[in-house]
């Protein structure tokens, strides 16, 4: 199984700081990753797709980087309703998995 | 309204089994491959199953095959996940989730709301 490692487990910044979370897999997986946020007692939401791809609706301020075996979500300016766990999954094998979690507070 | 409704969690004794189900609405719920995802505090998010639209092809997590099966009936465009010999660790909230896209899921822009599975002596 491929291994996601996010880091770090959490953090605390402020608004209007740039936060950034790092996304690592256990072997090459392409471009085959994506980013959800997660708020408490909900389902998780897909942030981006395909590493870089913003689902619609989803502000300017997150991007994604990275390709192989290092990703990066990037939240410029964060702003209040940021505040929620992130999770990396890849898709380039079977199992799907996911990272650990980013829990993201102000 | 586009959705995924999940039922069927609650308390179970160990070794007992479960069927959680899950409604789809607002969608051709028969176009699209469904997905199983659990989550607990301590293993956070695992993906359990896939299943095809027409429910002919089927994969799961090498850790849970034989005691989880995922089927489905498009005509009551719903899902399913049969759970036997429940053991502590299944303790988690059980989500169904949705690809954006006809084909072989790869991500999930729609999830259900979960639902709960403790499974206690």
């Amino acid at each position: 199984d491929i291994q996601m490692t996010q880091s770090p487990s959490s953090l605390s910044a402020s608004v209007g700081d740039r936060v950034t979370i790092t996304c690592q897999a256990s072997q090459d997986i392409g471009n085959f990753l994506n980013w959800y946020q997660q708020k408490p007692g909900k389902a998780p939401k897909l942030l981006i797709y395909d590493v870089f791809n913003l689902e619609t609706g989803v502000p300017s301020r997150f991007s994604g980087s990275g390709s192989g075996t290092h990703f990066t979500l990037t939240i410029n300016s964060l702003q209040p309703a940021d505040i929620g766990t992130y999770y990396c999954q890849q898709y380039d094998s079977l199992p799907l998995t996911f990272g650990g979690g980013t829990k993201v507070n102000i | 309204q586009v959705q995924l409704v999940e039922s069927g969690g609650g308390l179970v004794r160990p070794l007992r089994s479960l069927r959680l189900s899950c409604e789809a609405s607002g969608f051709v719920f028969s176009d699209y491959y469904m997905t199983w995802i659990r989550q607990t505090p301590g293993k956070g998010l695992e993906w359990i199953s896939y299943i095809s639209n027409s429910g002919n092809t089927k994969y799961y997590a090498d850790s849970l095959k034989g005691r989880f099966t995922i089927s489905r009936d498009n005509a009551k465009n719903s899902l399913y996940l049969h759970i036997n010999s429940l053991r502590v660790e299944d303790t988690a909230v059980y989500y169904c989730a949705r690809p954006p896209i006809t084909g072989t899921p790869q991500a999930f822009d729609l999830w259900g709301q979960g639902t709960t599975v403790t499974v206690s002596p």
